[in-house]
């Protein structure tokens, strides 16, 4: 059955560096998106990606994350300089019209 | 804007019992209703959704869940739950199938043996 992959499963970088989380969606999906859950807390949505552009985002992605669809196969959330509040467990998700959300098993990232 | 509720934060069943997990819905015009499961460290895996049609759709793991417009619910229900189905579950609400989905709080079920 078709994945939708995400690297690195766990990720810990010091506050105020930069950090990019993979994903590679399913090969024949049209839409992307980056869900977070800190833990403990519901999932939570950051942004939905459309025909190589941002359809929807959140109030949480502000200026410090963005992301990009670099080859036509990866995915990538970066957030430009990370806080404390940063960590949580980051969700990839892809789907064509009909099929509901793919999600990936998140990268795990830990900000100290 | 849309909003999911979830009553029951966490529910105990007998391993062969029956389960019902309440959602709540609130939006405006017809939604488009998942169920999901997660297991613990891992990712969110769809057990089932509604976009049209018939009210009772049918899921994943013997999984089935009812849209009733008339009390904004979309309850999750198993005739027999397994061990195996102890997990945390999200109800989620989205504006179209391929749009942003809002989710609930969760469900955690602990199924004794």
């Amino acid at each position: 059955e078709p994945e939708v992959t995400q690297t690195p499963s766990h990720q810990v970088t010091q506050m105020g560096q930069e950090v990019i989380l993979r994903c590679v969606p399913i090969s024949n999906h049209l839409y992307f998106y980056w869900y977070r859950q800190i833990l403990g807390q519901k999932v939570e949505f950051l942004v939905s990606f459309y025909n190589n552009e941002i359809s929807e985002k959140s109030e949480i992605f502000d200026d410090q994350f963005s992301v990009e669809r670099p080859d036509g196969s990866n995915f990538t959330l970066k957030i430009r300089s990370t806080k404390l509040e940063d960590s949580a467990m980051y969700f990839c998700a892809s789907s064509i019209v009909g099929s509901g959300y793919t999600f990936g098993s998140g990268t795990r990232l830990t900000v100290v | 804007a849309q909003s999911v509720t979830q009553p029951d934060i966490h529910i105990t069943v007998s391993e062969g019992a029956s389960l019902e997990l309440r959602c709540n819905y609130s939006y405006g015009a017809t939604p488009y209703l998942f169920w999901y499961v997660q297991s613990p460290g891992q990712g969110l895996q769809l057990l089932l959704k509604y976009f049209s049609g018939d009210t009772l759709v049918q899921g994943i793991k013997g999984f089935e869940a009812e849209f009733k417009r008339s009390q904004s619910s979309f309850n999750l229900r198993k005739p027999s739950v397994h061990w195996s189905d102890a997990a945390e579950y999200f109800c989620a609400v989205g504006e179209y199938d391929a749009g942003k989905s809002t989710f609930g709080d969760g469900t955690t079920l602990t199924v004794k043996p």
